[in-house]
């Protein structure tokens, strides 16, 4: 398998645009995660889905962060619009509820998003 | 409330010594596990071990050792004989099942500079 893939690597935008973060879980993993990771607050979970639909969203910090998680093997997160406050690695994380690496999280490679 | 703490900001030692990072977590479940995650310089997030709540042996795994602790709700990471390319941030995170499914709680992580 590939691993958690998460697209784009890198982003750089102005204020006030519209991003959209990708990610593409490990295949048959039934959870997935979005964190954010800053200097000062660390690795924080903002929203889960469990089969596709979202568990948990206490963590995104406003209305300009939304989730999707249209089928299985995708899943979006938008900030529209963005403020430079939002500059972060934002990492996907799938994981499995079965088998051998049961409740391991499976993290992708993250993308960096800087907001000019 | 779940909580992670690891007291330890930052940490340097110089290579071929030992070093130990310490994890104190906090949970009313009974039934939880315990994770230990590597962020190397490049970014990404490496699982390093998982220990289920009942599973109290201690494990080693090369240069790498776990000592998890009901008692004192702890589960320190012990390396022996460092070396350079053990430099990088590490997690200890925590996981229940709560009234939702899941829940992953990270602790603020320790970031180890090994000198050569």
């Amino acid at each position: 398998d590939a691993g958690v893939i998460q697209s784009p690597r890198h982003e750089v935008t102005e204020m006030g645009q519209e991003v959209t973060l990708r990610c593409k879980p490990i295949s048959g993993h039934d959870y997935l995660f979005w964190y954010r990771q800053t200097m000062m607050r660390g690795l924080e979970l903002l929203i889960y889905f469990n089969n596709n639909v979202p568990i948990d969203d206490s963590g995104m910090p406003e209305d300009r962060f939304s989730a999707k998680m249209p089928n299985a093997s995708f899943s979006t997160l938008k900030i529209q619009p963005s403020e430079p406050r939002d500059s972060a690695v934002y990492f996907c994380a799938s994981k499995s509820t079965s088998g051998s690496s049961y409740n391991e999280q499976f993290f992708g490679p993250g993308t960096r998003l800087t907001v000019l | 409330a779940q909580k992670v703490t690891q007291a330890q900001t930052e940490i340097s030692v110089v290579e071929k010594e030992d070093v130990t990072l310490d994890c104190v977590y906090e949970t009313r479940d009974t039934t939880y596990y315990l994770f230990w995650y590597k962020q190397p310089p490049s970014g990404e997030l490496v699982f390093l071990i998982r220990r289920n709540s009942f599973d109290e042996q201690n494990e080693i795994s090369g240069r790498y050792s776990w000592n998890f602790q009901k008692s004192t709700s702890s589960f320190n990471f012990t390396i022996t004989a460092s070396q350079v390319v053990d430099s990088a941030v590490y997690f200890c995170a925590l996981s229940v099942r709560d009234n939702y499914g899941q829940n992953f709680v990270f602790g603020p992580g320790t970031r180890l500079s090994v000198l050569p």
